[in-house]
């Protein structure tokens, strides 16, 4: 099983600063890594994908970095909506399909 | 436009069993492998199962190998997730979830649309 690291466990960030997540994968997952956004009371939803293509919708201060183990998703200029958790999937191979721990993002 | 709606959670005592949906619309359910994924209270994300657009493949976590099917009926766009002999830790958000693309999404899955999910708490 690859198990998926992220760090920081918080970030707190102030509007219109930028944000940077971390996520480490302990095997090498190509670029088959995937970002997710969850609010309270929310379902997750899909930010990045193949490591650095922006889902539909998903608004360009959104970008996602990295291949192989270590990989970064920033968040260009702080929006106050962008509080929530992030989670960081992997899909390279499984079964089974793995999610890091997650980051807290608050804003300042 | 896609949704995804769970139902058949409840509260269910240790050991019993469970049965969840998940009512497909707005795409063509029958192309689509399809997930359940669950999110233990105040904890981080867990996938749980997958089964291939004709059901014909099925893979489970761990975790509820052995205790928990996932099935599904094409001709009513709906995914199930039986889950027997339950235990207190199963107490989680479920969602079903659905991966980009039809033919690729099954190899290599990533979720672009979730349900909104459904609550099951195991306890005595």
């Amino acid at each position: 099983e690859i198990v998926m690291t992220q760090s920081p466990a918080t970030l707190s960030v102030s509007p219109g600063e930028r944000a940077t997540f971390s996520c480490r994968a302990s095997q090498s997952v190509s670029s088959n890594l995937a970002w997710y956004q969850q609010k309270p009371g929310q379902a997750p939803r899909l930010l990045i994908y193949g490591a650095s293509t922006r889902a539909t919708g998903i608004p360009a201060r959104f970008s996602g970095s990295g291949s192989g183990t270590e990989f970064t998703l920033t968040i260009s200029s702080l929006q106050s909506e962008d509080f929530g958790v992030y989670y960081c999937q992997q899909y390279n191979s499984w079964p089974p399909i793995t999610f890091g721990q997650g980051t807290r993002l608050e804003i300042k | 436009q896609v949704q995804l709606v769970e139902s058949g959670g409840g509260v269910v005592q240790p050991g019993r069993s469970l049965r969840l949906s998940c009512a497909a619309s707005g795409f063509t359910f029958s192309l689509y492998s399809m997930h359940w994924v669950r999110q233990a209270p105040g904890k981080g994300l867990e996938w749980v199962a997958i089964i291939s657009y004709d059901g014909s493949s099925k893979y489970y976590g761990d975790s509820v190998k052995g205790r928990f099917t996932v099935s599904r009926d094409n001709s009513k766009n709906t995914l199930y997730l039986q889950m027997n002999s339950l235990r207190a830790e199963d107490t989680a958000v479920y969602y079903c979830a659905r991966p980009e693309g039809a033919n690729r999404g099954y190899y290599y899955p990533h979720f672009d649309y979730w349900g909104q999910g459904t609550l099951v708490t195991v306890s005595s």
